[in-house]
């Protein structure tokens, strides 16, 4: 069992916007701003979507946003597109004891 | 460009040792600290290991149980992953992974291509 809980699957249609959350507790999320996304499509290694809650590295399009409330971390793509159509996990600090924390993973289906 | 690249993985019977390796350039890999983590198929991302840029402090998860060990070469640009006592459940593709500030140490921005492990019973 992954220590940041994400919802396995997410879905929506070309152009609508969805969100995708990322639930962690008061010492992880709810603690620090360090909180990264990652997609990854199949066969390929993961790439770095957001970084810091908030932060996009260059060349990531700005359909990609974070945020967060509380203990829960927030993905939304806007404008859903085709390409969009892959897996996508949170990463957050987890403190001293853990360092880094994942999510389980979300599937994002392009309708 | 950055590059990293696995090696070292393959099959090995339970019980058994391997020793993985992650040759990096395109930036100067003395200034960053270097991670491990493993996918199983299907599954999600399991964080292994982080070793500072100058090798001096190594992190684990509080689960781990000891069998793994980080360490880097900064005179090779290379971070390392030796895993002894493997258990069928460790096959997985292995990744390294860079920081992407030398502050920060949550945010892996460039990944290898991984390097998959087979652990036979």
């Amino acid at each position: 069992q992954s220590a940041l809980t994400q919802p396995p699957s997410a879905s929506g249609s070309p152009g609508q916007s969805l969100t995708i959350s990322c639930t962690g507790s008061n010492t992880d999320i709810g603690e620090y701003d360090f909180v990264s996304w990652y997609q990854q499509f199949p066969g390929r290694a993961p790439k770095l979507l957001i970084y810091e809650v908030t932060k996009r590295p260059s060349g990531v399009p700005d359909r990609f946003s974070g945020s967060k409330s509380g203990n829960t971390a927030s993905l939304t793509v806007s404008g859903l597109q085709a390409e969009d159509e892959a897996h996508y996990y949170c990463g957050s600090y987890g403190g001293t004891k853990n360092l880094i924390l994942f999510g389980g993973g979300t599937k994002l289906t392009v309708l | 460009q950055v590059q990293l690249v696995e090696s070292g993985g393959g099959v090995v019977q339970s019980g058994g040792s391997l020793t993985l390796s992650c040759a990096a350039s395109g930036f100067r890999f003395s200034d960053y600290g270097m991670h491990w983590v493993r996918q199983v198929s299907g599954k999600g991302l399991e964080w292994l290991a982080f070793i500072r840029y100058d090798g001096r402090f190594q992190h684990y998860p509080e689960s781990a149980d000891g069998r793994f060990t980080i360490s880097r070469d900064n005179s090779k640009n290379k971070v390392y992953l030796q895993m002894s006592s493997l258990r069928p459940e460790d096959t997985a593709l292995y990744y390294c992974a860079k920081i992407m500030a030398t502050t920060v140490v949550t945010d892996f921005d460039y990944w290898g291509q991984g390097t998959l492990v087979t652990v036979s019973s």
